[in-house]
């Protein structure tokens, strides 16, 4: 089980450039989970599929960010024209259902750098 | 409204003491609550989780928490404290709404236990 991966593992864009960001959750798990760490805001909440289904966006900056899950195997986090606030931690985690009390495993995450 | 609230940003103590870290939460119904950690440099790992029960639940390398609904807290604790402690704790909540389960994370206690 090599857990959740979660690549680059770096990432540096200019203003206004594209970052995509990719997940691939852990076997078996239904359920994917975006999160945006920065030192200011810590853990933040952004999106997350179950069952490849879009269940909740709430954290998601609407103009700019968007997120997709084309098949159970993998996740995408897109940011279109970066912004150096967006600079910051993308964690992806997973698991087993989404439906309720159930343990999240983070990936290592992706550190955006916006120049 | 939703919140988990960590008071202590900062934590330090000598090896060998007890540590005991604060969590309170704020939640209109009976809470799921977890603990993670995250090792410098790595991205966070699940502890333990209190979901009924017993009020006090125990983890993963030695922790245990205490869910009190008197107070609306969940303190981590673990005794003696061990350098390799030396970690970020998250408290969180599972906020369900709406058919959407997602944790919303405290800020974090930096723990340093000095040997």
């Amino acid at each position: 089980n090599a857990g959740v991966i979660q690549t680059p593992r770096h990432k540096v864009t200019g203003k206004g450039q594209e970052a995509t960001l990719w997940c691939e959750p852990i076997s078996g798990h239904s359920a994917v989970f975006w999160y945006r760490q920065t030192i200011v805001q810590g853990l933040e909440f952004l999106t997350y599929f179950r069952n490849q289904a879009p269940i909740d966006d709430s954290g998601m900056p609407k103009e700019r960010f968007s997120a997709q899950m084309p098949n159970q195997s993998h996740s995408t986090l897109k940011i279109q024209s970066t912004q150096p606030q967006d600079s910051a931690v993308y964690l992806c985690a997973s698991s087993f259902g989404g439906g309720g009390a159930e343990t999240l495993y983070f990936g290592s995450g992706t550190r955006l750098t916006v120049l | 409204a939703q919140s988990v609230d960590q008071p202590d940003a900062h934590v330090t103590l000598s090896e060998g003491a007890s540590l005991e870290l604060r969590c309170s939460y704020s939640y209109s119904a009976a809470p799921y609550l977890f603990w993670y950690v995250q090792y410098p440099g790595q991205s966070l790992q699940f502890l333990l989780k209190y979901i009924t029960g017993d009020t006090v639940v125990k983890g993963t390398k030695g922790f245990e928490a205490e869910f009190r609904k008197s107070n609306s807290s969940f303190n981590l604790k673990k005794s003696p404290a061990h350098w390799s402690d030396s970690a970020k704790y998250f408290c969180a909540l599972e906020a369900y709404q709406g058919g959407s389960a997602k944790l919303i994370f405290g800020e974090g206690t930096k723990l340093t236990v000095s040997s």
